[in-house]
């Protein structure tokens, strides 16, 4: 089995930086993805390979991935973007396809 | 504009099989590259990998349910269907059809569908 430990939840107060861990012994070989899960809704793609930003995403939105540990940051955490995140990636073959466990960004 | 959306039954009871229908638009299965997936979501709970196909028919499933899954291209061309056999109350999720792009090795689920609560129970 394979897994992608991340940490049930990060708080901010607006305008700070939010910084989600996402650590796997692959991730040194794999690209990390990052996903958006808001209260109710279909999760939507934040971040992909690592550090790449689809178009409509907000600049405020990075990635970056280093050793075992990929990061998603939020610079100036709005309200608007309390919900879940998800990291999602594969083992070293890439057979196994696995989401972490999601961490709550609480921002007030 | 990629779009997905789930079809199925919201109830199933307990032992029977439960068949979701994934209808797609904006690409093309047959093209190179492209590929339906399938993850579930247990209410408040993370996100679960269960399954794609791509393509050229190749098929990826999750070890620990790949004996109750089967993943198949509809009869319509842009059609994606799942069914899984022998429910239990603990597969009681959303189940989320989503667009998956594999290259070079790697593939990346981009776009989702908005999901369908599926509940087992009799």
């Amino acid at each position: 089995s394979y897994e992608l430990t991340q940490p049930p939840s990060v708080s901010v107060s607006p305008g700070q930086t939010a910084r989600i861990t996402c650590s796997g012994d692959a991730l040194p070989k794999r690209y990390a993805y990052w996903y958006q899960q808001k209260s109710g809704r279909a999760p939507v793609l934040v971040i992909y390979e690592d550090i790449k930003r689809p178009s409509g995403i907000p600049e405020r939105f990075s990635g970056s991935s280093s050793g075992t540990m990929a990061t998603l940051t939020i610079s100036g955490a709005q309200v608007g973007d309390e919900a879940d995140y998800y990291c999602y990636s594969t083992d070293s073959s890439g057979d196994l396809r696995v989401f972490g466990g999601g961490t709550k960004l609480t921002v007030l | 504009q990629i779009t997905l959306k789930e079809s199925g039954p919201t109830l199933v009871k307990p032992t029977q099989t439960l068949t979701l229908t994934c209808t797609f638009s904006g690409f093309s299965l047959s093209t190179s590259g492209m590929g339906v997936g399938w993850i579930r979501q247990p209410p408040g709970k993370a996100l679960e990998w269960l399954t794609v196909i791509f393509w050229d028919d190749n098929k990826r499933y999750s070890p620990s349910l790949k004996s109750r899954l089967t993943i198949t291209k509809g009869t319509a061309k842009n059609q994606v269907v799942l069914t899984m056999t022998n429910m239990d109350p603990v597969d009681t999720a959303t189940y989320y059809c989503a667009h998956t792009l594999r290259f070079g090795g790697y593939e990346s689920i981009d776009y989702w569908g908005q999901g369908t609560l599926v509940t087992v129970s009799s």
